[in-house]
C-alpha cells in the first residue's frame, strides 16, 4: 500500500521569502508523484509532475519539486512566492503498475500556504 | 482549460433526509468521473470511481446504498448522500476524465460542503 504525508498543515510566509512544502511517501512500488493546488472555491489544479527522468521538475507559476528516492521525499519549492500563491498544496502519488486512466491517485492531507504582505 | 462545476457548493440537511450533488464536465466529454470525500486536516479519499453508462465501482469501506452513484450522461454524474447522518458531513470533491487519458490529468471541481444536522 502507499501513503503520502505531509507533516505541514499550514506555512506561513513573508510576500518574496522562499518557501517549502515537506511532502515524504511510503511505497512497496515505485510511484509516480504529483503536486496540486487548489485556490479558494477552485478545484484542484496539476502543478507539476514527476514521471522518469531529471529528479529536478519544473511546474507552473514558478514552482519546483525535487524526487528523492533515497529519501522518499518529494519536496515542493519557491525561491519567493507572491500573495496569489496562497492556496492548499496537495503532494500525491499514482503507483507504478500501468498509468492510465484507471490508475489511482494517493493524496496527503495537504498544506495550507498563507502568504503575509 | 477544462472546468468542471459542481452543485451545490454548500449544503445544509436535517438529519435522515437525502441530498444530491452534481458534478458537471462543462466542455468536454467525460468518460470516467471520480467522487472523493475529505474530511477536515485529512487526506481527499477516493470514495467511487464511475464510467459513463455503466455501475460505479466503490472503494472498500464506503457504502453503495448509502453513497449512490448516477453517471448517466458523459457531462453528468450524481452521488446522493440517503438518510445523511451528521457523521456524513464533509466536502465532497468530484473530478472527470477523458478516455484514454492518465489519471493525474483529471479535472476537479471546486467541491461541495455538506453539513448535516
Amino acid at each position: 500500500a502507499q501513503s503520502v504525508t505531509q507533516l505541514d498543515s499550514q506555512v506561513p510566509v513573508f510576500e518574496e521569502a522562499p518557501v517549502e512544502l515537506r511532502c515524504n511517501y511510503s511505497s512497496s512500488v515505485s510511484v509516480y508523484l504529483f503536486w496540486y493546488v487548489q485556490y479558494p472555491n477552485q478545484g484542484l489544479q496539476l502543478l507539476l509532475k514527476y514521471l522518469s527522468g531529471s529528479t529536478l521538475v519544473k511546474g507552473i507559476n514558478g514552482f519546483e519539486a525535487e524526487f528523492n528516492k533515497s529519501q522518499t521525499s518529494f519536496h515542493l519549492r519557491k525561491p519567493s512566492v507572491h500573495i496569489s500563491d496562497t492556496a492548499e498544496y496537495f503532494c500525491a502519488v499514482i503507483p507504478d503498475r500501468g498509468y492510465s486512466s484507471a490508475s489511482k491517485i494517493i493524496f496527503g492531507s495537504g498544506t495550507r500556504l498563507s502568504i503575509r504582505p | 482549460g477544462a472546468v468542471v462545476s459542481q452543485h451545490p457548493s454548500r449544503v445544509i440537511c436535517k438529519s435522515g433526509t437525502s441530498v444530491k450533488i452534481e458534478c458537471r464536465s462543462l466542455d468536454f466529454q467525460a468518460t470516467t468521473m471520480f467522487w472523493y470525500r475529505q474530511f477536515p486536516k485529512q487526506s481527499l479519499m477516493l470514495m467511487a470511481t464511475s464510467n459513463e453508462g455503466s455501475k460505479a465501482t466503490y472503494e472498500q469501506g464506503v457504502e453503495k446504498d448509502k453513497f449512490l452513484i448516477n453517471h448517466a450522461s458523459l457531462t453528468l454524474s450524481t452521488l446522493t448522500v440517503t438518510s445523511a447522518h451528521p457523521e456524513d458531513s464533509s466536502f465532497y470533491i468530484c473530478s472527470a476524465l477523458s478516455s484514454g487519458t492518465p489519471a493525474d490529468t483529471q479535472y476537479f471541481g471546486p467541491g461541495t460542503r455538506l453539513t448535516v444536522l
